[in-house]
């Protein structure tokens, strides 16, 4: 069956210190990888997604960037945190048959 | 610019009780809908997905339908218990979103089952 794993769980960073959350699935092969963002008393924000390996897709201007270096493997990062950055993150993938979408466990990030 | 919508944002109701959670999107033309349960600081669980082909889905207490010429979904929940009390999240994942899926929440509805 397939998994989805996301570290860290719980993350607290000064401003302007960098970022990386990771995200590998299991027991799927080539899948559509999403990173949504999720503030306080707000609905899900779509970051980026990718359809393969290298290939990235930004829906939201800002200072994260993510990256696809093997095919069950994505990750968010940033160079320098904002305070705005803070939000809980979920990586989910998307299943080629059914349409349907998986979360991993969420990485909840506070930037001081 | 394709929305969904739920209503209400809230919802308490007493433990047994049924009742009806709504969705609302404003394109018909759509892949499919899908509903989803998020507890407090956890990653969201799939309950049930409908295919554009598909009118309702249903596992356990729970049965999902879809109209999409009026473009609503309706989650239903049997015999309500307090382990029931979450957000709930619809998503609709609508045809004309480009290269890749891309689902389009709405802003859940969080209910609490008061035992």
């Amino acid at each position: 069956s397939q998994t989805i794993h996301q570290w860290p769980a719980t993350l607290v960073q000064p401003v302007g210190s960098p970022l990386s959350l990771e995200c590998t699935v299991e027991g799927t092969s080539n899948p559509n990888l999403y990173w949504y963002r999720q503030a306080a008393g707000r609905g899900l924000q779509l970051l980026f997604y990718s359809v393969g390996i290298g290939q990235i897709s930004s829906e939201v201007p800002q200072n994260l960037s993510a990256s696809r270096p093997q095919d069950r493997q994505f990750i968010l990062s940033s160079k320098k945190l904002l305070l705005s950055d803070s939000g809980f993150y979920l990586c989910a993938w998307l299943t080629g048959n059914t349409g349907e979408l998986f979360f991993g466990e969420g990485s909840r990030l506070t930037v001081l | 610019k394709q929305e969904v919508t739920q209503i209400p944002a809230a919802l308490s109701v007493p433990e047994g009780e049924n009742l009806v959670l709504n969705c609302s999107f404003t394109d018909s033309a759509i892949y499919n809908l899908q509903w989803f349960r998020q507890d407090p600081g956890k990653g969201l669980t799939s309950l049930l997905l409908i295919q554009s082909s598909q009118r309702e889905q249903t596992s356990g207490r729970l049965n999902a339908s879809l109209d999409k010429s009026s473009g609503r979904s309706t989650l239903y929940i049997a015999a309500s218990q307090p382990g029931d009390s979450a957000t709930y999240l619809c998503a609709a994942d609508f045809l004309s979103s480009g290269s890749a899926r891309q689902l389009t929440f709405g802003s859940g509805t969080q209910l609490t089952v008061l035992p």
